[in-house]
């Protein structure tokens, strides 16, 4: 069981290039996350997703696309990487949705850096 | 504006003493708050959540309260040891809608041998 997981973990970019970030759960969970960690800025909301083929955006969307086909696989997406975008993308997932408190489930990151 | 702060950016004391944690929100109504731990170089691990009509949390050396009417939560960690030292973050669901979570910006504890 191992949980979620994300790839790559580390990746450096230049400006203007593209790449997907990979997200995977084998909890069976519906709801999925991605978020990015600045310095002194906390976890801030990009898109999530309550289910399979369904996506929402969140607290900072713009710059980034995220696809769900499969209910265990969660994809972010930069189209055209800026050095804005320079951050720790973190996954996460839960099984029954914030409103039953169930708890958020973790990757262990990507570190992009875009130059 | 919406926001949550956490009292401080970073906190040191001294092993065995007890660790308190402060999370303030504004302008949320909040059903239940939750805290996580994330280590360097890893993701957050969900510790406790607490229910607005829960006025006290306890797991082992954890405790949590949670006053709604303060708009804030504290988060204790009593007899403190070194392998507490982590980035401790409070999160809720703005909406109470089950969807997302906000973040606060996190403290990080450093206990001292």
């Amino acid at each position: 069981n191992a949980g979620v997981t994300q790839t790559p973990k580390f990746r450096v970019l230049k400006t203007g290039q593209s790449m997907t970030l990979l997200c995977a759960q084998d909890m069976n969970h519906e709801y999925m996350y991605w978020y990015r960690q600045d310095p002194g800025m906390g976890l801030r909301l990009i898109h999530y997703s309550v289910g399979e083929g369904t996506t929402a955006k969140g607290e900072v969307p713009d710059g980034y696309n995220v696809s769900r086909l499969k209910k265990q696989n969660f994809l972010l997406g930069l189209e055209s990487a800026a050095p804005s975008q320079t951050s720790v993308y973190f996954c996460a997932s839960t099984g029954r949705g914030g409103y039953f408190g169930s708890p958020l489930h973790f990757g262990n990151g990507t570190r992009l850096t875009v130059t | 504006s919406q926001k949550i702060e956490q009292n401080s950016e970073a906190l040191n004391i001294q092993e065995g003493k007890t660790a308190t944690l402060t999370c303030n929100y504004t302008n949320y109504s909040p059903a239940y708050l939750q805290w996580y731990r994330q280590d360097p170089g890893r993701g957050p691990v969900f510790l406790l959540l607490i229910r607005e009509n829960e006025k006290e949390k306890r797991k082992e050396r954890l405790k949590v309260t949670f006053d709604t009417t303060l708009k804030q939560s504290l988060f204790h960690i009593t007899a403190s040891q070194p392998a507490d030292s982590a980035t401790y973050l409070c999160a809720l669901d703005p909406d109470n809608y089950g969807q997302n979570f906000v973040f606060g910006p996190g403290t990080r504890l450093s206990v001292l041998p």
